[in-house]
């Protein structure tokens, strides 16, 4: 079976420190992983996957296949950032998430 | 770009009644829809895959006679909830896959998955 675990329901950091939202996952093959953000009253949208390898918005995530993780990071956060985020993992043709990770970005 | 679209976006609805949910990809044609449903402060959990011209597969403890998937054309899915009791008050959303430029199969990689806004199904 395949699945994603986001250790923090809720995160809180100060505007311009370091963020970083955890997600491991665990699946008996080669993973697809993505972050997708919800910003209030807005649809899911995707944020970035592991394989292009982007930044967008200053978000980073890597693929630690030792560790199974998919961290998101950003090292200066912005209000703008607080949204509700998903680890996402593909494979045998479905889309399995996380629970989620409600950041707020404090002024 | 891609939007998907869902009508309608809340419904109230009283026991025993059926409603029903359209999910619509307004600019590309999508031969695969996903269906979830999410409870409050709680993450999305896949209910079934629709596919365009042949039966949803459903996810394990999902009930296919309860959520009725129809996937006519390639650019509208339903779903229909049955019977409805206050149980199936949640948030339902889909999502429709895109064909990008990768090589199709089994990768994600070369699809995009886009998401409708959600449909807030109430039952009293």
């Amino acid at each position: 079976a395949q699945r994603v675990t986001q250790p923090e329901k809720l995160l809180s950091v100060f505007k311009g420190a370091p963020v970083e939202l955890k997600c491991n996952y665990s699946y008996s093959g080669s993973p697809e992983l993505f972050w997708y953000v919800q910003y209030s009253r807005q649809r899911l949208q995707l944020l970035l996957r592991h394989i292009s390898r982007e930044s967008i918005k200053g978000f980073t995530a890597d693929l630690n296949k030792g560790e199974t993780s998919f961290h998101l990071k950003k090292p200066f956060a912005q209000e703008e950032d607080s949204a509700m985020y998903y680890c996402a993992l593909y494979g045998r043709r479905q889309l399995t998430f996380g629970s989620g990770t409600q950041l707020t970005v404090l002024p | 770009g891609a939007v998907v679209s869902q009508h309608p976006s809340w419904v109230i609805c009283k026991s025993g009644t059926s409603v029903k949910i359209e999910c619509r990809s307004l600019d590309f044609q999508a031969t695969t829809m996903f269906w979830y449903r999410q409870f409050p402060k709680q993450s999305l959990m896949l209910m079934a895959t629709s596919n365009e011209g042949s039966k949803a597969t459903y996810e394990q403890g999902v009930e296919k006679d309860k959520f009725l998937i129809n996937h006519a054309s390639l650019t509208l899915s339903t779903l229909t909830v049955t019977s409805a009791h206050p149980e199936d008050s949640s948030f339902y959303i889909c999502s429709a896959v895109k064909p990008g430029q990768g090589a199709a199969g089994d990768s994600l990689s070369g699809y995009e998955q886009y998401f409708g806004p959600g449909t807030r199904l109430t039952v009293t």
